[in-house]
């Protein structure tokens, strides 16, 4: 149980187009899914955590109108990396949670997305 | 605010060496704790985690005890193999922090044959 899903696994796209990645928690409703950015070598970076039903919780110094995040329902997510440019290039992982006892969060494979 | 600061890498062990990597956190509630291991080119996954003080994690040979004291929870393992080669994130999460997980820099691990 808790699986997590991303689409599309890898995505590349040219300069100055927009890139959306879904992000679906499969056999569980997500309350809460956080959205991270990870470059080589690199830990993750918290984005922004989003609650079914309301706007983002952006982190410092994500630009809110670059990563439009959108939580429609209870198992889906998605974000929206708008006008990519080359240096936007990186690991975009979700993850999903439920408000419990344990805050264990369940993680996505990850979109690796290349702007050229 | 909650940070987790984690031993630098990459640790290189040969096979069936004994492994350690440590873990220290700060956090202003009581957080739960995870170990998170990424493969090449992977997600996360989770490789084990507690949630209140002296509770052990364990899985796959890997244990780490949450250790309030002195604010750690490090990563140990007996005999390790090649096919633990990875990156392993030590994490927290709280309520306090509204459940977001603060990970480490990560540690990379090499296992030689």
């Amino acid at each position: 149980g808790a699986v997590v899903s991303q689409h599309p696994s890898w995505v590349i796209c040219k300069s100055g187009t927009s890139v959306k990645i879904e992000c679906r928690s499969l056999d569980f409703q997500a309350t809460t899914m956080f959205w991270y950015r990870q470059f080589p070598k690199q830990s993750l970076m918290l984005m922004a955590t989003s609650n079914e039903g309301s706007k983002a919780t952006y982190e410092q110094g994500v630009e809110k109108d670059k990563f439009l995040i959108n939580h429609a329902s209870l198992t889906l997510s998605t974000l929206t990396v708008t006008s990519a440019h080359p240096e936007d290039s990186s690991f975009y992982i979700c993850s999903a949670s439920v408000a419990s006892g344990n805050y264990e969060q369940y993680f996505g494979p990850g979109t690796r997305l290349t702007v050229t | 605010g909650n940070s987790v600061t984690q031993m630098e890498g990459p640790v290189t062990l040969s096979e069936e060496a004994f492994l350690t990597i440590n873990c220290t956190y700060t956090a202003t509630g009581y957080p739960s704790l995870f170990w998170y291991v990424q493969y090449p080119g992977e997600g996360l996954q989770l490789l084990l985690k507690a949630t209140k003080a002296d509770d052990k994690g364990s899985n796959k040979g890997f244990e780490a005890t949450y250790r309030k004291e002195t604010t750690s929870f490090h990563l140990e393992k007996g005999s390790v193999q090649v096919s633990d080669s990875a990156v392993y994130f030590c994490a927290l999460s709280d309520h306090g922090g509204g459940f977001k997980t603060i990970f480490g820099a990560g540690t990379r691990l090499f296992v030689k044959a």
